[in-house]
């Protein structure tokens, strides 16, 4: 069974500053799919990013990169220039065949 | 942009009673919906996949006697919580299956007193 770990339940950062969140995970499988989402208090999951286990490049998406490795099966997610809108849970999945989810990571934007 | 409606987002029955969950594709016909529950400040756990025409198959522990999910067509999937007990009080949150980018509706939050 795919599992997700993310080792962070709590991250701060900086306005304007970048933070680095952490994922990582377990499978037998060569070709899936990885996203981060976000979860503002309104509990609607946002996509941020995602990322084709088959693509070597990592994924970007303006203020938002990841860095994935594959054989080190991790996934971590870069905010750059962070903003207080950036505040959120932040969740990592998996994507065989449905979605699983890390426990999450709470990110706080000190202005 | 993508949308999933999901309805409604706010429940409150009486133990025993049963409730149900509507999940609408509204722009996107999806064979296979995924129905999701969330625990307060916990991660999402997948319940269930929701196959248009087929029976829907279940995740290890989820009873599929107390959670009847139904997809009769390509854009509408339900789920219904029988004999619904306090522990079953949680959010619940469905998604499609679009091009691995699945977009999720913006959950149903159930009480159950």
């Amino acid at each position: 069974a795919q599992t997700v770990t993310q080792s962070q339940p709590e991250m701060s950062v900086q306005e304007a500053e970048t933070v680095t969140l952490s994922c990582t995970y377990d499978t037998s499988e060569s070709d899936y799919y990885l996203f981060w989402y976000k979860q503002p208090p309104s509990r609607q999951m946002i996509l941020v990013i995602r990322q084709e286990a088959y693509k070597q490049q990592n994924a970007t998406e303006n203020r938002f990169s990841v860095n994935f490795q594959k054989a080190a099966k991790s996934f971590s997610l870069k905010i750059s220039d962070s903003q207080l809108g950036d505040a959120a849970m932040y969740f990592c999945a998996y994507c065989g065949w449905g979605m699983r989810f890390g426990a999450g990571t709470r990110l706080t934007v000190k202005p | 942009g993508a949308v999933v409606s999901q309805h409604p987002s706010r429940v409150i029955c009486k133990s025993g009673t049963s409730v149900k969950i509507e999940c609408r594709s509204l722009d996107f016909q999806a064979t296979t919906m995924f129905w999701y529950r969330q625990f307060p400040k916990k991660s999402l756990m997948l319940m269930a996949t929701s196959n248009e025409g087929s029976k829907a198959t279940y995740e290890q522990g989820v009873e599929k006697d107390k959670f009847l999910i139904n997809h009769a067509s390509l854009t509408l999937s339900t789920l219904t919580v029988t004999s619904a007990h306090p522990e079953d009080s949680s959010f619940y949150i469905c998604s499609d299956d679009r091009d691995y980018g699945y977009t999720f509706g913006s959950g149903t939050r159930l009480t159950v007193v």
